[in-house]
């Protein structure tokens, strides 16, 4: 079945740091592709998200490249600040299901 | 547009007593919802599909007669979890696909029992 696997946590890292956040799935057909985010107390909020192959999502300075022959959509930033720290999600959708990966928890200090 | 409003976003209640959750859709219609549960360190697991005006469907393993799910009306959908017990402590979140839009969260329910 479809399946998403995410590069465990916790990640600390220091403001204007690189973030990477690996992420892979496991699906038939053609799924769309997601990352989520969701802060401290609240919901889950769509970041960017690509629906077919060498889409890059971007927002936010966040960017994601959907890699059909790698099977990946590994999110990045430049320069990370302390506002985006958060848990963050990817995810897939086949159909009218997500399935999400396990989320990776962000720190980013001063 | 297309934001859904979930109530309560926290709650600690005893063991053996019912608590309700509730997602309403405040600028579109809700079709179909889906209701999500989140445990400590782990990733959102879908528990259910509701239907305006029908069943829900359940995930296996998910009990249908411990998680009721009323989608009774196209913009509440509400869940109820009956003879609440401490493992079933959790975030508790749902999603609603909207046309033209993609799907929209609600902001949580942290359920605590006691």
């Amino acid at each position: 079945g479809d399946s998403v696997t995410q590069m465990e946590g916790p990640v600390t890292l220091s403001e204007e740091a690189f973030l990477t956040i690996n992420c892979t799935y496991t699906a038939t057909g053609y799924p769309s592709l997601f990352w989520y985010v969701q802060y401290p107390g609240e919901g889950l909020q769509l970041l960017l998200k690509a629906t077919k192959a060498d889409d890059k999502g971007s927002n936010k300075g966040f960017e994601a490249t959907y890699r059909k022959e790698t099977t990946s959509f590994h999110l990045e930033k430049g320069s990370v600040q302390v506002s985006d720290s958060a848990v963050y999600f990817c995810a897939l959708r086949g159909g009218n299901q997500f399935y999400f990966g396990t989320g990776t928890s962000l720190t980013v200090i001063p | 547009g297309a934001v859904v409003s979930q109530h309560p976003s926290w709650v600690i209640c005893k063991s053996g007593t019912s608590v309700k959750i509730e997602c309403r859709s405040l600028d579109f219609q809700a079709t179909t919802m889906f209701w999500y549960r989140q445990f400590p360190k782990q990733s959102l697991m879908l528990m259910a599909t509701s239907n305006e005006g029908s069943k829900a469907t359940y995930e296996q393993g998910v009990e249908k007669d411990k998680f009721l799910i009323n989608h009774a009306s196209l913009t509440l959908s509400t869940l109820t979890v009956t003879s609440a017990h401490p493992e079933d402590s959790s975030f508790y979140i749902c999603s609603a696909a909207v046309t033209g839009y993609g799907y929209t969260f609600g902001s949580g329910t942290r359920l605590t029992v006691v």
